[in-house]
């Protein structure tokens, strides 16, 4: 069965301190992708990135970078200069491509990232 | 992309009552998911409507306490029947775009209805 790990329950840290967010995952499939999202305190879910398992590239996106390593089934995200901002709940998700496009979605437990001024 | 919109946006209910809350995508999409998160809790997934047929239930959720309807491509509506506290979660639906080539899937969610069950 499908399984994301998100084991960092809360993670706090001073603004402008780099931080990584750690998302393990396990599937039987090979073919599948997986999700970054970010749930501001307004409640909403933000869709930060998606990668399928056939790219293995990292990808940066301004103070956003992502490394994706099937050989340890990990995506971990990190927030390079954090600011206060970036304070919200991380949720990584797994979704199996089925013939009809990927179907749902199993989601982490979420890290909390708290970003201090 | 898509644009979801979700109603009501939040509500206070009695136990014993039901509640039906209603999606609406601004592009026709072949499946359309409802998700609950509770309270500090993570997304999990209620059932997947796939218009034209019967909604297909995640393990722990049934028909009687969450029926769904989805009569177009554009919209669904998730009911929760004979409340209780326990039911107080955001209820999300969310809507996957895809195509083959090239390979892409997005899946979009809409605002949530935050909903507390007195």
């Amino acid at each position: 069965a499908q399984k994301v790990t998100q084991a960092q329950t809360e993670i706090s840290v001073v603004e402008k301190e780099d931080v990584t967010l750690d998302c393990v995952y396990e599937t039987r499939d090979t073919t599948y992708y997986l999700f970054w999202y970010k749930q501001p305190p307004s409640g909403e879910l933000v869709f930060l990135i998606r990668r399928n398992s056939f790219d293995e590239q990292n990808e940066i996106s301004g103070r956003y970078s992502w490394n994706f390593q099937k050989s340890t089934s990990s995506f971990n995200f990190t927030i390079t200069a954090s600011q206060v901002v970036d304070s919200a709940v991380y949720f990584c998700a797994l979704s199996e491509a089925g013939t009809q496009g990927a179907q749902k979605l199993v989601f982490g437990q979420g890290t909390r990232l708290t970003i201090n001024p | 992309s898509a644009v979801i919109s979700q109603k009501p946006s939040r509500d206070i209910c009695q136990r014993g009552t039901s509640l039906t809350i209603q999606c609406q995508v601004d592009s026709q999409v072949t499946m359309m998911f409802w998700y609950r998160q509770q309270p500090g809790q993570s997304l999990t997934l209620i059932a997947t409507a796939n218009q034209g047929s019967e909604a297909t239930y995640e393990s722990g959720f049934v028909i009687d306490k969450f029926p769904i309807s989805r009569p177009n491509l554009t919209f669904s509506t998730l009911t929760v029947s004979n409340m209780s506290p326990e039911d107080s979660s955001i209820y999300l639906c969310s809507v996957e775009l895809w195509d083959r080539d090239p390979p892409y899937n997005e899946q979009f969610f809409g605002p949530g209805t935050r909903l507390t069950v007195l």
